[in-house]
Parts: C-alpha cells; structure tokens; sequence
C-alpha cells in the first residue's frame, strides 16, 4: 500500500485559500489520488481525485507534483463550514478489493 | 437525492444480543463496504461486496457478518455482539470498484455494555 504523510493541523482564516499538503513517495503508476474530509463524527464527504494531472472541481483543486511523490489540496476561499478532518488516501486494489485506507489526516481548522 | 441510508443512526444493546445495522443505497452502486472507526486507529475496513451475493472480508471481519441479496441493501450483522464491537459504523457504496467516488453513510454509533 502507498502511505501517505500528513501534518497533524493547520488553520486559516476565513475567506482565504487553505492548502493542504500530502506526501505519499511510494505511489505507484496506476495508484489514484484521493482526498476526502469528514466533519466532526460525519460520515466522510468525497473532495476531488486525480492521477498525474491538476485537477478542479466546485469544491476544491488538485495539484499533483510532475513526480507524482506529493500533493496540494486547495481550498480556494475557506469558510467555517470547511473545518473538518482532511484526509489523503492513495486508492489501492487489492484483488477485487478497493478500500479506502484512511490515515489520521490532517485538522483544518478555519477561524473567522 | 443521491444517498447512503444507515439506521439506526444509535444503539445501546447488551452483550451477545444479535442486532443488525442496515445501509440502503439509491444509486445503482455495485460497490458497497462497511467500515468502523475508532480513536486513534481511524476507518477500518470490516466487509466488502463487489456486487449481488459477492462478499469478501476486509481487514477486521471477526465478529461480523454481511449479506448483498439485493443491490441496494448491505446490512451488517452482528451474531454475538461484545463490547469490543462499541464502536462508529459507516456504510459506503461506489459505482465501480476502481477510480470512482465513494458515497458514505451518515453512521451508526453503536454501544455494547
């Protein structure tokens, strides 16, 4: 399984970009990058994927460095309602499984 | 409205009284799994199912039991229920194995005293 390594928490104020860091070094080639968050004891919410290239969605951007060993998560303008557990998960498979092995993520805290 | 349905959403039960916890999606997913999450260990994967009357165990499947006899139902049982098993359930289902997004349940806070 790729790992991947996350700061603990970071915060920032609200209406600014968040940037989310993420390292996973040992992601193979066909090994997706996902985030996801999970607000207080919520089930968790899907953010964005990507392979190898950035990609936008309504909620946030993905930028994968050209070597695939890091990743940034940008929230473009943070609102209280971003607090939550970040997590960064490389998406294995595992036979006919694919899970989602969460880490510890990271806490954003965004204050007003 | 695209969901994931768990319920009960809370349950206090007692020690080896059989219960089981439903997860209903709407969403023509052939993909569904359960998880439980704890402090300090995060989301771990209990069962999976890649589609109707196809399940395989994940990486804590003791204690537990699933079933797929229909698409959109994956309930999870609990045989004999330990306090060990106190815990937060999630249920999440995707469209595909690979490459998609997983759409979660709201959990279930169990408690076994």
């Amino acid at each position: 399984d790729a790992k991947t390594t996350q700061p603990p928490s970071m915060d920032c104020a609200e209406g600014r970009a968040a940037n989310l860091p993420c390292n996973h070094s040992t992601i193979s080639g066909n090994e997706y990058v996902y985030w996801y968050r999970q607000i207080h004891s919520q089930g968790p919410q899907y953010i964005i994927h990507g392979l190898k290239n950035n990609e936008t969605n309504e909620m946030a951007s993905l930028i994968i460095t050209e070597d695939r060993k890091s990743s940034t998560l940008i929230l473009p303008h943070a609102t209280l309602r971003d607090t939550a557990v970040y997590y960064c998960i490389v998406r294995v498979h595992t036979g006919a499984n694919s899970k989602l092995t969460f880490g510890k993520g990271i806490t954003l805290s965004v204050r007003p | 409205e695209a969901q994931v349905t768990q319920n009960p959403r809370y349950l206090i039960t007692v020690t080896g009284k059989k219960l089981t916890v439903t997860c209903s999606q709407n969403m023509n997913h052939e993909y569904m799994s359960w998880y439980r999450q704890d402090p300090g260990l995060g989301l771990r994967q209990i069962y999976y199912s890649m589609n109707v009357e196809v399940t395989d165990k994940g990486d804590v499947p003791e204690g537990y039991k699933v079933s797929r006899k229909e698409k959109r139902n994956f309930p999870l049982i609990l045989e004999s229920p330990s306090p060990n098993q106190t815990s937060l359930y999630f249920c999440a289902s995707s469209l595909r194995i690979m490459n998609t997004e997983a759409f979660f349940g709201q959990g279930t806070r169990l408690t076994v005293v």
